[in-house]
């Protein structure tokens, strides 16, 4: 067990919806990543956050938002919601922003959009 | 482009065999980091093993091992012994930090322990 806990574990939402998930880091850590991940395929970097500043974006339109409070937990928002949104969103903690820092992930919150 | 190649969608492996997994990866950085997770059933990514693209010596980890080749920008993943608990998807990734940082993941192979 990593120690990061993401909610809500499972949703469903109809097309144009907004969503929230949330995120809380493992204790010490001050990044925070997201990433989604289609059944069948591998995580897709969404964006990363360093004390509580947006430091690194993949190639995600911008109704796809983020926020990292002082406490290091974090939300990922969603806005108008479109079916190809279902999928599997992980969040991961981690120490710094250095290419060596090892990602602890979350069980992760399945999103079903309808 | 920067990206992870897993050519191998699903591999089998005889209990107690080793496998090996490939990954090849491109990029024009000079310092990144290489990875590789293990994703049960359950769906939570677990850390398997951590290679730095300075680091000489391939990196080990119990029954994982990291076979570095810089120059063919491979890092394909040895697991000896195999368990039946190994039976998962296996994603190998790349972090970077040029230009905003970025995590890229490989499609995943899936492996089967078969008893």
């Amino acid at each position: 067990e990593t120690g990061v806990t993401q909610s809500p574990t499972h949703l469903i939402k109809t097309r144009g919806q907004q969503v929230t998930l949330r995120c809380s880091s493992q204790s010490g850590h001050n990044t925070v990543s997201w990433y989604q991940q289609a059944l069948g395929q591998g995580p897709q970097f969404i964006f990363q956050y360093y004390r509580e500043e947006e430091n690194g974006r993949g190639n995600f339109p911008p109704r796809f938002s983020g926020l990292q409070f002082p406490n290091y937990s974090s939300e990922l928002n969603v806005n108008a919601l479109e079916l190809d949104d279902s999928a599997l969103y992980l969040c991961a903690s981690s120490l710094g922003t250095g290419v060596t820092g090892e990602l602890f992930f979350g069980e992760g919150s399945r999103l079903t959009v309808l | 482009a920067q990206k992870i190649t897993q050519t191998q969608p699903g591999m089998f492996v005889q209990e107690k065999e080793a496998v090996t997994l490939d990954c090849t990866y491109d990029t024009s950085d000079q310092s990144y980091g290489l990875f590789w997770y293990k994703q049960p059933s359950s769906g939570e990514m677990i850390f398997l093993i951590y290679q730095g693209s300075y680091d000489e010596q391939n990196a080990t980890e119990g029954r994982y091992s990291l076979n570095f080749q810089k120059a063919r920008k491979s890092a394909n993943l040895v697991i000896s012994a195999s368990q039946l608990g190994d039976s998962a998807m296996y994603f190998c990734a790349m972090l970077r930090n040029t230009g905003g940082f970025k995590t890229i993941f490989g499609a995943g192979t899936r492996l089967f322990v078969k008893a």
